[in-house]
């Protein structure tokens, strides 16, 4: 079993809509969690932490779930600038990421 | 938010020689990582720094990699006698105690 397994994606939607990412890590001793963002051939870039009651940033939105080691990001009203690749990143210790799912947000 | 830098930002080797990865952190952070990513493949931590001294370090981390910070600023990456499935992006970052990490932009390192 992964890590930290991810929708495999692609995801292909319009300029406005919600997408939803899901994640599930294997660690239950993880501590921490993080969504980053990666551009084609650049470096990740932190999105958001996640915290077990729940974040909101603008809008992204992120979930944790302990119990069922599942980890969530929502965008809504999604931009042409989301699109990216999407990583979950677990932590306990050393940094785990997901392999990414690939966004794609279209006129 | 000041940018982590990495030099340099490519670097190609022939198999078997040495490389050292150069990474220049924001000041007041304590912790540092590396990472690697090949081509087309996930993020893979590599090792963390804390206090000078490697925290933890991952199963890829083996005797062919070493890290310093020889001048207390400076982060660097050593790896010797590359090999071909060494070539990757190579990532340092540097991170707060709650773990969040800000990235540098990478050196592409091929072994030829």
């Amino acid at each position: 079993r992964k890590e930290v397994e991810q929708d495999p994606g692609p995801f292909n939607v319009p300029e406005g809509a919600t997408v939803a990412f899901n994640c599930t890590y294997s660690n239950s001793a993880s501590q921490s969690f993080f969504w980053y963002r990666q551009d084609c051939r650049k470096e990740p870039k932190l999105l958001m932490s996640v915290y077990s009651s729940g974040n909101e940033d603008g809008r992204f939105t992120a979930q944790l779930n302990r119990a069922s080691q599942y980890i969530s990001l929502l965008i809504r009203d999604s931009k042409l600038s989301d699109s990216a690749t999407y990583l979950c990143v677990v932590s306990g210790g050393d940094m785990r990421f997901g392999a990414g799912t690939r966004l794609t947000v279209k006129p | 938010e000041p940018e982590v830098t990495q030099t340099p930002s490519h670097q190609v080797t022939q198999m078997g020689q040495e490389v050292i990865l150069r990474c220049v952190p924001i000041s007041n952070h304590l912790y540092f990582y590396w990472y690697r990513q090949i081509l087309g493949q996930k993020v893979e931590f590599l090792v963390s720094f804390y206090n000078n001294e490697i925290s933890e370090k991952s199963e890829i981390f083996d005797d062919q990699f070493s890290v310093e910070r020889p001048d207390g600023s400076n982060f660097t990456l050593k790896i010797r006698s590359t090999k071909l499935e060494d070539s990757a992006m190579y990532f340092c970052a540097e991170g707060t105690a709650t773990y969040e990490q800000y990235f540098g932009p990478g050196t592409r390192l091929t072994v030829t």
